[in-house]
């Protein structure tokens, strides 16, 4: 199946500082990558879609000044958090899309906001 | 009513037993039905994908689908301590953009 390698995949920020989780397709090209947010015990929340080369498309409620996309190349997307408080803490999880109808999704980064 | 609707659990059950993980769903347009295993801090892996109604099997899993219901099941037989995780069921209408709708996961704890 197709490789995703999601980096970090845990970061511990100090408040008001910015964080950068980096998204790559290792043995494909993704065209577009899925960003989720996970809070302890729900489910996958998408936040945004990238495309690359292009804007992103953010979900309603999602902030994109907050949560900036970059999606410069086939094989590598960027999620920066900007401006993080405790209450951006959360599971964050990339997915390229894929053209079949199986999904293979990043490690996770796990963001702890003090 | 959310889309697609799953019981978080937990869901405790001694090694060996047969497993019965569900989801309903009213959206009518799904076509295609995922279910995934996510293990603490890690980012969910695709267990198994089936089309329409129907079953499919892969080792000790079983997929079901019952569209008329608007049901789907995932069983585990002779479950493991190592299938304890969270599975999250995720379906999408055929065609079109693929951005499916997930569930919010049931935890299942197997203990020896």
């Amino acid at each position: 199946g197709a490789v995703v390698s999601q980096h970090p995949s845990w970061v511990i920020c100090k408040s008001g500082t910015s964080v950068k989780i980096e998204c790559r397709s290792l043995d494909f090209q993704a065209t577009t990558m899925f960003w989720y947010r996970q809070f302890p015990k729900q489910s996958l929340m998408l936040m945004a879609t990238s495309n690359e080369g292009s804007k992103a498309t953010y979900e309603q409620g999602v902030e994109k000044d907050k949560f900036l996309i970059n999606h410069a190349s086939l094989t590598l997307s960027t999620l920066t958090v900007t401006s993080a408080h405790p209450e951006d803490s959360s599971f964050y999880i990339c997915r390229p899309g894929m053209v079949n109808t199986e999904a293979f999704f990043g490690q996770g980064t796990r963001l702890t906001v003090v | 009513q959310k889309e697609v609707e799953q019981d978080p659990g937990p869901l405790s059950v001694p090694e060996g037993a047969i497993v019965s993980l569900n989801c309903t769903y009213s959206n009518s347009a799904f076509q295609y039905f995922m279910w995934y295993r996510q293990y603490s801090r890690k980012g969910p892996e695709l267990l198994m994908y089936t089309y329409s109604s129907g079953n499919k099997e892969d080792g000790r899993f079983t997929a079901q689908v019952d569209k008329s219901s608007k049901y789907i099941s995932l069983f585990i037989r002779d479950s493991q301590p190592s299938d304890s995780a969270t599975y999250l069921c995720a379906m999408s209408p055929s065609g079109g953009s693929y951005i499916p709708t997930f569930g919010r996961g049931t935890s299942l704890i197997v203990h020896p």
